[in-house]
């Protein structure tokens, strides 16, 4: 199973929208809904920040919202700020019965 | 407040065995199923295994199919992760997580929340 394809690095400055997108088969984002994404500043275990595509967990910012459309998931991150910067990664559930991460995108603030 | 404690990470040789331990709290642990994720230095994160809140359904990922064993005690809210084979490509940290959604490890759940996560490095 191979990684989903994800953008290795976007940046904004603060205020702006940030989109990572992050690509697939059939045979995982295009065909399951529960996709998921984590957020990891250096040096600290992930976060999730989006499940089920676009349901944000008790506490994450509703700067932080999801979409998908066919085998490519995108999260956006409105109003970026510099607690923002970090490392985020998709997963999604595949067809094999296993779960399959993103390569990752390193977000920074200018 | 939930709270996911790896232990048990160390350095060892290529082919031997190291066992990985995760005690659980601030939850019902006995309620959801558990996940192991590794992550190499500098590099993404990749699912390892995950098991039911019974034991009684498992999955692993081909990497390490047959070399590696999940297993959990829920009157000791502990899971396991017995590795045997190692290999260099295994060196990683390797994170806890607890299923986000229930019982059942798989269907297309998420992790939440992880483990600060304990470093294995093999290396002869």
């Amino acid at each position: 199973q191979s990684a989903l394809t994800q953008p290795p690095s976007v940046s904004g400055s603060p205020g702006q929208s940030v989109t990572i997108s992050c690509t697939g088969t059939s045979n995982d984002v295009g065909t399951y809904n529960r996709v998921s994404w984590y957020q990891q500043p250096p040096g600290t275990a992930p976060k999730l920040v989006l499940y089920e595509v676009s349901n944000r967990p008790s506490g994450v910012p509703d700067r932080f919202s999801g979409s998908k459309s066919g085998n490519t998931a995108s999260l956006t991150i409105s109003g970026l700020q510099a607690e923002d910067e970090a490392d985020y990664y998709c997963s999604s559930y595949t067809s094999s019965s296993t779960y399959v991460f993103g390569t990752g995108t390193k977000v920074t603030v200018l | 407040e939930v709270q996911l404690v790896e232990s048990g990470g160390g350095l060892v040789q290529p082919g031997r065995s190291l066992r990985l331990s995760c005690a659980a709290s601030g939850f019902s642990f006995d309620d959801y199923a558990m996940h192991w994720v590794r992550q190499p230095p500098g590099k993404g994160l990749e699912w390892v295994s995950g098991i039911s809140w019974n034991g009684g359904s498992i999955g692993y990922a081909d990497s390490v199919k047959g070399r590696f064993t999940i297993s959990r005690d829920n009157a000791r809210n502990s899971l396991y992760l017995q590795m045997n084979s190692l290999r260099a490509e295994d060196t990683a940290l390797y994170y806890c997580a607890k299923d986000g959604y229930g019982g059942s490890w798989y269907g297309g759940n998420w992790f939440d929340p992880w483990g600060q996560g304990t470093l294995v490095t093999v290396s002869s």
